[in-house]
């Protein structure tokens, strides 16, 4: 069956450090992938996405490649905040027919210190 | 206004007491979706509906049930509360052929 799997948590990193957040997948046919992102308090809202191979995602400083040769979809920031702060899903929804349900990773937890 | 609102925010119960829980939309979607969220769980999709009268069952439906009476309410009842369905619970809304959801802010709900 579709699973997502992402990196355990929590990560904690140091202010304008380097973010990665690994998500891997498994699907049949080409999905579409998401990152979602939960800050303290607040439902879930979308970070990026990308619906076809090699699509780079992007929004606020963060990026994601499709990969369909890894099955990947790694989260990455070149310099974090504070304010990033948050619990980071990955998931991906099959594309076309009546679905189009998610599938999310167990989510992982980042801190960023001052 | 927020476009998907949950009531009540925060809920403490007891075991065996019947709760509900609302979901209203403003985006006029047609789909529309509960979640359950526990740590280190992620996720789990509970029911979701595709249109008015429509319900389906999601990953995790036993001990749940759900409503969808009108497109923009779709409202989640726990017949008889146990401790472990202890959880925060999300509604989220989407249009078709369009995979993005769109999150409530959540209902954090206490079973003793």
């Amino acid at each position: 069956g579709n699973s997502v799997t992402q990196m355990e948590g929590p990560v904690t990193l140091s202010e304008e450090a380097f973010l990665t957040i690994n998500c891997t997948y498994t699907a049949t046919g080409y999905p579409s992938l998401f990152w979602y992102v939960q800050y303290p308090g607040e439902g879930l809202q979308l970070l990026l996405k990308a619906t076809k191979a090699d699509d780079k995602g992007s929004n606020k400083g963060f990026e994601a490649t499709y990969r369909k040769e890894t099955t990947s979809f790694h989260l990455e920031k070149g310099s974090v905040q504070v304010s990033d702060s948050a619990v980071y899903f990955c998931a991906l929804s099959k594309n076309g027919g009546s679905q189009g349900n998610l599938i999310f990773g167990k989510g992982t937890k980042l801190s960023v210190k001052p | 206004d927020a476009d998907v609102t949950q009531t009540p925010r925060n809920r403490i119960t007891k075991t065996g007491k019947r709760i509900m829980l609302e979901c209203s939309q403003t985006k006029g979607h047609d789909r529309m979706y509960w979640y359950r969220q526990d740590p280190g769980l992620g996720l789990r999709l509970i029911y979701y509906s595709f249109d008015v009268k429509d319900i389906n069952k999601g990953e995790i439906s036993d001990g749940y049930s759900v409503s969808r009476q009108a497109q923009a309410k779709f409202s989640l009842s726990l017949e008889s509360a146990i401790p472990n369905q202890t959880a925060l619970y999300f509604c989220a809304t989407s249009f078709p052929g369009i995979n993005e959801q769109f999150f409530g802010p959540g209902t954090r709900l206490t079973v003793l």
